[in-house]
């Protein structure tokens, strides 16, 4: 069964870094692209990062870009979201996501259960 | 503000048809594939309909998709008192050179 478990939120006063990992079990995953998104409290998705399977090709939301760093470690199963800087606005729920189909654009599928990143003094 | 446009919301009666738009531009939904997902409350975002109209396993029939220009488009026929969620259509966008995704579209079964 394929599961991902996001780790390593919490609060942080503005200006701060904080590392998110994601552990990925149940599939191959060094075979998929991996994706970061986002949901601020009672808004809608935002996407955030997505990674190649080889780590070699990386992409990111113009919101984040500059100060977040995605990377992976296949050789530990994990995916991870380097934070700088934060902001009061980056404050939401975290979510890691495998690409559906490993060899084409279909989408995000499984998600994990999010974890919370709150920036605030 | 989103580069997908989605309706803030969406009703109808249990066995109702709604559909739920997402209209894009030539360098998004013209160019890529568009897929939806559905938030239950409190819950993670699940793949509902990917490469505009596929379904994965497990999603019932009842879900559909489908395209018509830069616009796609969400059925649910039979509305069933489960559907109440949050539904989002997201696609990658080659100016961006990022996802993007619609601003979410809330259905309410009466």
């Amino acid at each position: 069964q394929v599961h991902l478990v996001e780790s390593g939120g919490g609060l942080v006063k503005p200006g701060g870094s904080l590392t998110l990992s994601c552990a990925a079990s149940g599939f191959t995953f060094n075979n998929y692209y991996m994706t970061w998104i986002r949901q601020a409290p009672g808004k809608g998705l935002e996407w955030v990062s997505s990674i190649s399977d080889s780590g070699s090709t990386v992409y990111y939301g113009d919101s984040v870009k500059g100060r977040f760093s995605i990377s992976r470690d296949n050789a530990k199963n994990s995916l991870y979201l380097q934070m700088n800087s934060l902001r009061a606005e980056d404050t939401a729920v975290y979510y890691c996501a495998r690409r559906f189909i490993s060899s084409s654009k279909s989408g995000f599928d499984p998600w994990g259960r999010g974890i919370l990143v709150t920036v605030s003094s | 503000q989103s580069v997908l446009t989605q309706p803030p919301s969406t009703s109808g009666t249990p066995g109702q048809r709604v559909t739920i738009s997402c209209s894009g531009s030539s360098s998004n939904i013209g160019l890529n594939t568009v897929n939806w997902y559905q938030q239950l409350p409190g819950t993670a975002p699940r793949l509902l309909i990917y490469s505009y109209d596929q379904r994965p396993s497990g999603v019932p029939d009842r879900f559909s998709g489908s395209l018509s220009g830069t616009s796609a488009s969400l059925a649910i026929s039979g509305l069933q008192s489960e559907d109440e969620a949050d539904y989002y259509c997201a696609a990658w966008d080659d100016s961006l050179n990022g996802v993007i995704f619609g601003g979410g579209t809330k259905v309410t079964v009466l």
